[in-house]
């Protein structure tokens, strides 16, 4: 569980400011994901990078912005273009095709 | 594109009985359905997978089965415990390194 991690893990943001989610792993993977997840909701895909300096759209990547300049790192941005921020965002990472996504523990966004 | 559709959404048991959890896929390229557990709160976290050349697995009281040609896959628990309560995700894998989730089944099993 700890080769996949997240900050912070409680995040409040006022309307209109841009905020910037981490997500760092040391498990050497390739690939990465971010996912939004509302109340009693599946998991819908926002992002994603199969390696570095290199990310397609997921499902609902309007209002989010990614970089991976680094094989660890895979920090979203929530802009002020999201217009219902407030989820659970859970960051993901695979070694590669076909094979299981570790989850880091999630950061819970509140826009006040 | 893969399109996963899960049911039931809940599911109640009573403890000691079995619960199955059905998937369905659109894709008939996938070859990789695994199923994760999240806890109220907490990360997902893979409980069993299976593959495309496999039709069943089984691990303790967990078990997946695959009917490729139907394009179904199952998720059996028996003799179930009141911490199997938790929300339990299906998926297919889409060739792209993405997987495609499903909506999600709450399983409570009360004592």
């Amino acid at each position: 569980d700890g080769g996949i991690t997240q900050s912070p893990k409680y995040l409040f943001r006022k309307e209109g400011q841009n905020v910037t989610l981490s997500c760092e792993q040391n498990l050497n993977h390739d690939a990465m994901y971010w996912y939004r997840q509302d109340p009693g909701q599946g998991l819908r895909l926002i992002y994603y990078s199969q390696i570095v300096n290199d990310f397609q759209k997921g499902d609902i990547a309007e209002g989010y912005s990614v970089s991976r300049e680094k094989k660890e790192s895979f920090p979203l941005t929530v802009t002020s273009a999201q217009k219902n921020p407030t989820a659970f965002y859970l960051c993901a990472s695979s070694p590669g095709l076909a094979n299981e996504q570790f989850f880091g523990p999630g950061t819970r966004l509140t826009v006040l | 594109g893969e399109n996963v559709e899960q049911h039931p959404s809940t599911l109640s048991v009573q403890e000691g009985d079995s619960a199955v959890i059905k998937c369905t896929y659109s894709d008939s390229a996938s070859n990789y359905f695994p199923w994760y557990k999240q806890e109220l709160g907490k990360r997902p976290q893979l409980i069993i997978d299976i593959r495309s050349n496999v039709g069943e697995k089984k691990d303790q009281r967990i078990a997946v089965t695959l009917n490729k040609t139907a394009k179904h896959f199952s998720l059996h628990i028996t003799e179930t415990q009141p911490e199997d309560s938790a929300v339990y995700f299906c998926a297919a894998d889409t060739g792209f390194q993405k997987l495609v989730f499903g909506t999600g089944t709450r399983l409570l099993v009360s004592p």
